[in-house]
Protein backbone atom coordinates (compact mmCIF):
# COMPACT_ATOMS: atom_id res chain seq x y z
CA UNK A 1 0.00 0.00 0.00
CA UNK A 2 0.88 3.02 -1.08
CA UNK A 3 2.24 5.92 2.13
CA UNK A 4 2.92 9.33 1.65
CA UNK A 5 4.95 10.96 4.81
CA UNK A 6 5.24 14.75 5.09
CA UNK A 7 7.43 16.29 7.28
CA UNK A 8 7.06 19.02 9.53
CA UNK A 9 3.96 18.91 9.86
CA UNK A 10 3.64 22.51 11.55
CA UNK A 11 5.89 24.93 9.78
CA UNK A 12 5.85 28.79 11.23
CA UNK A 13 8.19 30.88 9.71
CA UNK A 14 9.91 34.35 9.78
CA UNK A 15 9.33 36.87 6.93
CA UNK A 16 12.51 36.36 4.75
CA UNK A 17 13.71 33.20 5.84
CA UNK A 18 14.12 29.87 3.53
CA UNK A 19 12.67 26.27 4.62
CA UNK A 20 12.30 23.21 2.63
CA UNK A 21 8.81 20.66 3.35
CA UNK A 22 10.01 16.95 2.62
CA UNK A 23 7.24 14.22 1.17
CA UNK A 24 8.70 10.74 1.00
CA UNK A 25 6.69 8.17 -0.46
CA UNK A 26 7.00 4.05 -0.12
CA UNK A 27 6.33 2.68 -3.56
CA UNK A 28 7.56 3.34 -7.06
CA UNK A 29 5.92 6.68 -9.11
CA UNK A 30 6.98 9.12 -10.90
CA UNK A 31 3.69 11.50 -10.49
CA UNK A 32 3.83 13.58 -7.70
CA UNK A 33 1.96 16.47 -7.12
CA UNK A 34 1.89 19.65 -4.59
CA UNK A 35 -0.74 21.19 -3.41
CA UNK A 36 -1.86 24.82 -1.71
CA UNK A 37 -4.98 25.20 0.55
CA UNK A 38 -6.22 28.16 2.20
CA UNK A 39 -8.96 27.57 4.69
CA UNK A 40 -12.03 26.60 3.66
CA UNK A 41 -10.96 26.88 -0.55
CA UNK A 42 -10.22 24.18 -2.77
CA UNK A 43 -7.05 22.61 -3.34
CA UNK A 44 -5.22 24.69 -5.64
CA UNK A 45 -2.40 22.96 -7.77
CA UNK A 46 1.18 24.56 -7.47
CA UNK A 47 3.22 21.34 -9.44
CA UNK A 48 3.13 18.70 -11.28
CA UNK A 49 6.53 16.73 -11.51
CA UNK A 50 6.59 13.75 -13.66
CA UNK A 51 9.82 12.76 -14.37
CA UNK A 52 12.94 11.86 -11.67
CA UNK A 53 15.02 15.14 -11.46
CA UNK A 54 12.18 16.87 -12.34
CA UNK A 55 12.66 20.79 -10.88
CA UNK A 56 10.07 23.52 -11.30
CA UNK A 57 9.80 26.69 -10.11
CA UNK A 58 7.20 29.77 -9.32
CA UNK A 59 7.68 32.76 -7.58
CA UNK A 60 9.28 31.95 -4.28
CA UNK A 61 8.58 28.36 -4.36
CA UNK A 62 10.88 25.41 -6.08
CA UNK A 63 9.80 21.50 -6.47
CA UNK A 64 11.75 18.49 -7.17
CA UNK A 65 11.14 15.30 -7.27
CA UNK A 66 14.00 12.19 -6.78
CA UNK A 67 12.02 8.97 -7.79
CA UNK A 68 14.92 6.84 -7.11
CA UNK A 69 15.16 8.37 -3.11
CA UNK A 70 11.04 8.72 -3.78
CA UNK A 71 11.13 12.30 -2.33
CA UNK A 72 10.20 15.67 -3.16
CA UNK A 73 10.81 18.63 -1.33
CA UNK A 74 8.92 22.08 -1.93
CA UNK A 75 11.74 24.73 -0.93
CA UNK A 76 10.51 28.19 0.26
CA UNK A 77 12.93 31.53 -0.52
CA UNK A 78 12.23 34.45 1.54
CA UNK A 79 9.09 33.41 2.81
CA UNK A 80 6.01 36.63 2.77
CA UNK A 81 2.81 36.29 4.91
CA UNK A 82 1.21 35.82 1.71
CA UNK A 83 2.46 32.18 1.75
CA UNK A 84 0.63 31.13 4.93
CA UNK A 85 -1.50 27.81 3.72
CA UNK A 86 -1.50 23.91 4.04
CA UNK A 87 0.50 22.42 1.80
CA UNK A 88 -0.10 19.20 0.43
CA UNK A 89 2.18 16.34 -1.78
CA UNK A 90 0.03 14.01 -3.60
CA UNK A 91 1.30 10.69 -5.42
CA UNK A 92 -0.59 8.77 -7.87
CA UNK A 93 -0.93 5.15 -7.92
CA UNK A 94 0.32 3.92 -11.34
CA UNK A 95 -1.28 0.80 -13.07
CA UNK A 96 -4.09 -1.34 -12.31
CA UNK A 97 -7.65 -0.03 -11.09
CA UNK A 98 -6.28 2.66 -8.93
CA UNK A 99 -4.45 4.59 -11.85
CA UNK A 100 -5.18 8.39 -11.69
CA UNK A 101 -6.51 7.93 -7.82
CA UNK A 102 -4.03 10.15 -5.39
CA UNK A 103 -2.27 9.35 -1.83
CA UNK A 104 -1.86 12.65 0.23
CA UNK A 105 0.82 13.26 3.11
CA UNK A 106 -1.25 14.77 5.83
CA UNK A 107 -0.41 18.54 4.94
CA UNK A 108 2.22 20.82 6.51
CA UNK A 109 0.91 24.04 8.00
CA UNK A 110 2.85 27.15 7.55
CA UNK A 111 2.38 30.11 8.98
CA UNK A 112 4.87 32.87 8.47
CA UNK A 113 5.06 36.14 10.84
CA UNK A 114 6.59 38.82 10.26
CA UNK B 1 -13.75 27.80 -17.64
CA UNK B 2 -15.60 26.94 -14.80
CA UNK B 3 -14.22 25.21 -12.33
CA UNK B 4 -15.08 21.99 -10.27
CA UNK B 5 -18.48 22.92 -8.20
CA UNK B 6 -19.56 21.66 -4.78
CA UNK B 7 -22.45 21.55 -2.97
CA UNK B 8 -23.79 22.42 -0.60
CA UNK B 9 -20.36 23.92 1.36
CA UNK B 10 -21.79 23.52 4.98
CA UNK B 11 -24.00 20.56 5.90
CA UNK B 12 -24.71 19.68 9.39
CA UNK B 13 -27.33 17.36 10.18
CA UNK B 14 -28.13 14.55 12.83
CA UNK B 15 -26.75 11.18 13.04
CA UNK B 16 -29.40 8.75 11.51
CA UNK B 17 -30.27 11.25 8.88
CA UNK B 18 -29.26 11.21 5.27
CA UNK B 19 -26.99 13.94 3.23
CA UNK B 20 -26.25 14.68 -0.17
CA UNK B 21 -23.74 16.12 -1.83
CA UNK B 22 -23.00 17.49 -5.20
CA UNK B 23 -20.26 17.56 -7.60
CA UNK B 24 -20.58 19.45 -11.34
CA UNK B 25 -17.28 18.50 -12.83
CA UNK B 26 -15.24 20.67 -15.19
CA UNK B 27 -17.25 20.48 -18.44
CA UNK B 28 -15.86 17.25 -20.74
CA UNK B 29 -13.72 15.81 -17.77
CA UNK B 30 -14.36 12.60 -17.89
CA UNK B 31 -12.92 11.57 -14.34
CA UNK B 32 -14.04 11.92 -11.53
CA UNK B 33 -12.71 11.77 -8.00
CA UNK B 34 -14.52 11.50 -4.33
CA UNK B 35 -11.90 12.36 -1.95
CA UNK B 36 -12.72 13.10 2.48
CA UNK B 37 -10.49 14.69 5.07
CA UNK B 38 -11.39 13.87 8.25
CA UNK B 39 -10.05 16.03 11.25
CA UNK B 40 -6.75 15.57 11.92
CA UNK B 41 -6.10 13.25 9.05
CA UNK B 42 -4.82 13.17 5.85
CA UNK B 43 -6.84 13.44 2.80
CA UNK B 44 -8.33 10.18 1.38
CA UNK B 45 -9.35 8.54 -1.71
CA UNK B 46 -12.95 7.41 -1.88
CA UNK B 47 -13.86 6.76 -5.73
CA UNK B 48 -13.34 7.36 -9.13
CA UNK B 49 -15.69 7.55 -11.78
CA UNK B 50 -14.72 7.08 -15.60
CA UNK B 51 -18.14 8.85 -17.50
CA UNK B 52 -20.40 6.99 -15.72
CA UNK B 53 -18.80 4.04 -14.53
CA UNK B 54 -16.94 3.07 -11.20
CA UNK B 55 -13.67 2.39 -12.08
CA UNK B 56 -12.54 2.15 -8.64
CA UNK B 57 -14.30 2.24 -5.30
CA UNK B 58 -11.74 0.78 -3.20
CA UNK B 59 -11.77 3.86 -0.76
CA UNK B 60 -15.44 3.20 0.60
CA UNK B 61 -15.67 3.42 3.86
CA UNK B 62 -19.04 1.07 4.03
CA UNK B 63 -22.05 0.31 2.31
CA UNK B 64 -23.84 3.64 3.85
CA UNK B 65 -22.08 5.30 1.14
CA UNK B 66 -23.11 5.50 -1.89
CA UNK B 67 -22.13 7.06 -5.42
CA UNK B 68 -23.44 7.82 -8.97
CA UNK B 69 -22.70 10.01 -11.41
CA UNK B 70 -25.78 10.37 -13.90
CA UNK B 71 -24.79 10.57 -17.14
CA UNK B 72 -20.92 10.97 -16.85
CA UNK B 73 -22.04 14.38 -16.01
CA UNK B 74 -22.34 15.65 -11.98
CA UNK B 75 -22.09 13.24 -9.33
CA UNK B 76 -23.65 12.33 -5.95
CA UNK B 77 -22.59 10.97 -2.93
CA UNK B 78 -25.12 9.83 -0.06
CA UNK B 79 -24.48 9.25 3.41
CA UNK B 80 -27.40 6.87 4.97
CA UNK B 81 -28.11 7.03 7.59
CA UNK B 82 -25.14 9.68 8.88
CA UNK B 83 -23.02 8.53 11.73
CA UNK B 84 -20.74 10.81 13.79
CA UNK B 85 -17.66 9.55 12.37
CA UNK B 86 -18.88 10.70 8.70
CA UNK B 87 -17.95 14.18 9.78
CA UNK B 88 -15.53 15.69 7.39
CA UNK B 89 -14.97 17.71 4.37
CA UNK B 90 -15.22 15.56 1.47
CA UNK B 91 -13.60 16.88 -1.94
CA UNK B 92 -14.24 16.35 -5.52
CA UNK B 93 -11.67 16.69 -8.49
CA UNK B 94 -12.20 16.00 -12.05
CA UNK B 95 -9.78 15.73 -15.09
CA UNK B 96 -9.65 15.20 -18.46
CA UNK B 97 -9.12 11.24 -20.03
CA UNK B 98 -5.77 10.55 -20.14
CA UNK B 99 -4.87 13.97 -18.93
CA UNK B 100 -5.03 14.08 -15.37
CA UNK B 101 -1.50 12.78 -14.64
CA UNK B 102 0.16 14.66 -16.96
CA UNK B 103 -1.78 18.59 -16.25
CA UNK B 104 -3.02 17.62 -12.45
CA UNK B 105 -6.42 17.25 -10.74
CA UNK B 106 -8.94 20.51 -10.49
CA UNK B 107 -10.35 20.54 -6.74
CA UNK B 108 -13.71 21.57 -5.61
CA UNK B 109 -14.09 23.38 -2.25
CA UNK B 110 -15.20 20.80 -0.56
CA UNK B 111 -18.19 20.22 1.44
CA UNK B 112 -18.11 20.49 5.07
CA UNK B 113 -20.40 17.52 6.90
CA UNK B 114 -21.14 17.78 10.23
CA UNK B 115 -22.76 15.06 12.05
CA UNK B 116 -24.13 15.80 15.35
Amino acid sequence: ELKVEQNPLFLSMQEGKNYTIYCNYSTTSDRLYWYRQDPGKSLESLFVLLSNGAVKQEGRLMASLDTKARLSTLHITAAVHDLSATYFCAVVNAGGTSYGKLTFGQGTILTVHP
Amino acid sequence: EAGVTQFPSHSVIEKGQTVTLRCDPISGHDNLYWYRRVMGKEIKFLLHFVKESKQDESGMPNNRFLAERTGGTYSTLKVQPAELEDSGVYFCASSQAGQGDRYGYTFGSGTRLTVV
